[in-house]
């Protein structure tokens, strides 16, 4: 696509449910990249991958978290049992060669309640 | 943004002002670096970046200096205009081995006075 795309764009759920984010990257781009927004902050790495693989998962914030990339592809982050400190921007970028220059989706605004 | 807020360092500028925003970066080893700029309600979108083997690098309306000396950045916004609002990060490469992330500034507020 012309760009990297996110969808939901916005989600509630209630604590304790179950959600899934999803990242479509720009076409083409081998890299992708997961971060999350909270308000007022600075943006909190979370995991990339390399193709489907993902070598760094240092980032993620506990075992709620997971993601996956199918087909070099499209990304899905998914958190488990979602708690109310989850409520944030997640946000998703590619870039064409690892390492490379990063372009951001919008975003999904996340809020547990 | 989400990242606008209390705590974010703020420029008030006015209009037709050169602006200016500092980043001090942490890694020595950070070999790549850029700025992006985040309006409200969107995502970072990329402005300008620099390899370390540069110490200037200059765009359409913008600036980036690079000082490996002392780990820091600045941006520069010639002419600054109103659509020019927003918060601006930096963000430093790490890359190597299985590590390859984008690691963030915390954010600048750049709120353009008509």
């Amino acid at each position: 696509g012309a760009g990297v795309s996110q969808s939901p764009s916005n989600k509630v759920t209630e604590k304790g449910k179950d959600v899934e984010l999803r990242c479509d990257p720009i076409s083409g781009h081998t890299a992708l990249y997961w971060y999350r927004q909270s308000l007022g902050q600075g943006l909190e790495f979370l995991i990339y991958f390399q193709g489907n693989s993902a070598p760094d998962k240092s980032g993620l914030p506990s075992d709620r978290f997971s993601a996956e990339r199918t087909g070099g592809s499209v990304s899905t982050l998914t958190i488990q049992r979602t708690q109310q400190e989850d409520s944030a921007v997640y946000l998703c970028a590619s870039s064409l060669e690892l390492g490379g220059k990063a372009f951001f989706g919008q975003g999904t605004r996340l809020t547990v309640v | 943004g989400e990242s606008v807020g209390l705590h974010l360092p703020t420029l008030s500028v006015q209009e037709g002002d050169n602006s200016i925003i500092n980043c001090a970066y942490s890694n020595s080893a950070s070999d790549y670096f850029i700025w992006y700029k985040q309006e409200s309600g969107k995502g970072p979108q990329f402005i300008i970046d620099i390899r370390s083997n540069m110490d200037k690098r200059q765009g359409q309306r913008v600036t980036v200096l690079l000082n490996k000396t002392v780990k820091h950045l600045s941006l520069q916004i010639a002419a600054t205009q109103p659509g020019d609002s927003a918060v601006y990060f930096c963000a430093e490469r790490l890359y190597g081995g299985a590590t390859n992330k984008l690691i963030f500034g915390t954010g600048t507020l750049l709120a353009v006075q008509p």
